[in-house]
């Protein structure tokens, strides 16, 4: 089974909130109970950076502008409110399965 | 603070073998169940996840790149390896390595290297 992420381009206005979507057709719960759900964002040019785990645990010095929410098979990335930083690609990945999403390009409107 | 460091060559001809070298240097690991990963990004395209690691012993492939990748590590935990065989034009990407660990804040990418596949 797949990760399908949506959308695929996401344009957004600085300031304003903005979602990303993963969804699967299988039951992500793991056998321990947890689900092993994260995100990550890619900048232009740079290397990828884990923003999520869990679903909604932040990594290290991510901003709390950044929250994860969803469960079994669906889960949502938000941002409260885009800053210019923020632009890149971003992906999903279930980490029991190993299923990577498609990535979701967040830019400018 | 963990640093990752991918290395190996830049440019291999059709069908030869590939290996590239992951370095972990800096702060130690301070978990026992992180893995060690290698993704991939053909030119203009998005990431790819290649497979995965246990320190805890496991490893898991992405089941459609077929058999072709092999990932190790040596035995002072420094250092991963990935191997491709056979390799293409397709395989031309930038490589990424990553510690990473699903228990807790732990996330760790090399800044990757670009691999050209090429007579």
């Amino acid at each position: 089974f797949v990760m399908t992420q949506s959308p695929l381009s996401l344009p957004v206005t600085l300031g304003q909130p903005a979602s990303i979507s993963c969804r699967t057709s299988q039951d992500l719960v793991n056998t321990d109970g947890i689900t092993y759900l994260s995100w990550y964002q890619q900048r232009p040019g740079q290397s990828p950076r884990r923003l999520l785990y869990q679903v909604s645990k932040r990594d290290s010095g991510v901003p709390d502008r950044f929250s994860g929410s969803g469960s079994v098979t669906e889960f949502t990335l938000r941002i409260s409110r885009v800053e210019a930083e923020d632009l890149g690609v971003y992906y999903c990945l279930q980490g029991t399965y190993w299923l990577l999403g498609q990535g979701t390009r967040l830019e400018i409107k | 603070q963990v640093h990752l460091q991918e290395s190996g060559p830049g440019l291999v001809k059709p069908s030869e073998t590939l290996s590239l070298t992951c370095t972990v240097s800096g702060d130690s690991i301070r978990t026992t169940s992180f893995y060690w990963g290698w993704f991939r990004q053909p030119p203009g395209r998005g990431l790819e996840w290649i497979g995965s690691l246990y320190y805890s012993g496991g490893a898991f492939y992405n089941s459609s790149l077929k058999s072709r990748f092999t990932m190790s590590v040596d035995a002072s935990k420094t250092q991963f390896f990935l191997t491709l065989s056979s390799v293409t034009a397709a395989d031309t990407a930038v490589y990424y390595c990553e510690v990473g660990d699903f228990w807790s804040a732990t996330d760790y990418w090399g800044r990757g290297i670009q691999v050209t596949v090429s007579s």
